[in-house]
């Protein structure tokens, strides 16, 4: 069974350009999770999606922050313009959804470079 | 809310000897607890989890941890650390699956030889 896959793994960018990072999580699992990790830090949650629908986004800075998960499968997570805070690891994960434990299958990761 | 609280950012143990990793959790009802693994350029691996059956849990590469309700406590142990356990540890609560992770800040383990 295939992973959560993210790309790309890697983006370096200059300060105000934009950027998008992809996630394909595991088939059949509806609930996907965009986190933020920051250097030494946890993962922090951006959104949270059930299917289609974000039912979680109150952490995500909506002023240059969009996300999106059109047919209930793989998302973009999509920043414009980017700061040099934003360099950080963007994690997406997946799960079953409502009834499980809450147990999360992480992706490798995207890591953003802000120059 | 519910969150968690990991003791000491980085941990040092020599080869062979017990790893012990401390985790100690905020919640207001039973909680669902977890322990997972990064390794350098990673994404999380689980390593185990505990779901209100036995307060005991065995994970993989020889990790368990033992819910302690009395103590708010979810520590990770290994009895003989091995160099390949080097990496980031997280601990992370939730209540209900319809609750996304929240996860502590991270335990640096490294093992020296």
């Amino acid at each position: 069974e295939a992973g959560v896959v993210q790309s790309p793994r890697y983006k370096i960018i200059e300060k105000k350009q934009p950027v998008a990072f992809w996630c394909n999580p595991i088939s059949g699992h509806n609930t996907l999770y965009w986190y933020l990790q920051n250097l030494g830090q946890g993962p922090e949650l951006l959104i949270r999606y059930e299917n289609e629908e974000a039912v979680d986004d109150s952490q995500l800075p909506k002023d240059r922050f969009s996300a999106e998960r059109l047919k209930g499968v793989d998302s973009t997570l999509k920043i414009q313009p980017a700061e040099l805070g934003d360099s950080a690891v963007y994690l997406c994960a997946s799960s079953t959804g409502q009834g499980d434990t809450g147990e999360l299958f992480f992706g490798e990761g995207s890591r953003l470079t802000v120059l | 809310a519910q969150s968690v609280t990991q003791l000491g950012s980085h941990v040092s143990v020599s080869e062979g000897a017990l790893v012990l990793l401390r985790c100690n959790y905020s919640s207001s009802v039973p909680p669902y607890l977890f322990w997972y693994v990064q390794y350098p350029n990673q994404g999380l691996q689980l390593l185990l989890k505990y779901t209100s059956a036995a307060t005991l849990v065995k994970g993989i590469n020889g990790f368990e941890a033992e819910f302690k309700k009395s103590e708010t406590s979810f520590h990770l142990t290994k009895p003989s650390a091995h160099m390949s356990d080097a990496a980031e540890y997280f601990c992370a609560v939730t209540y209900s699956g319809n609750t996304p992770l929240v996860f502590g800040k991270g335990t640096r383990l490294s093992v020296i030889a």
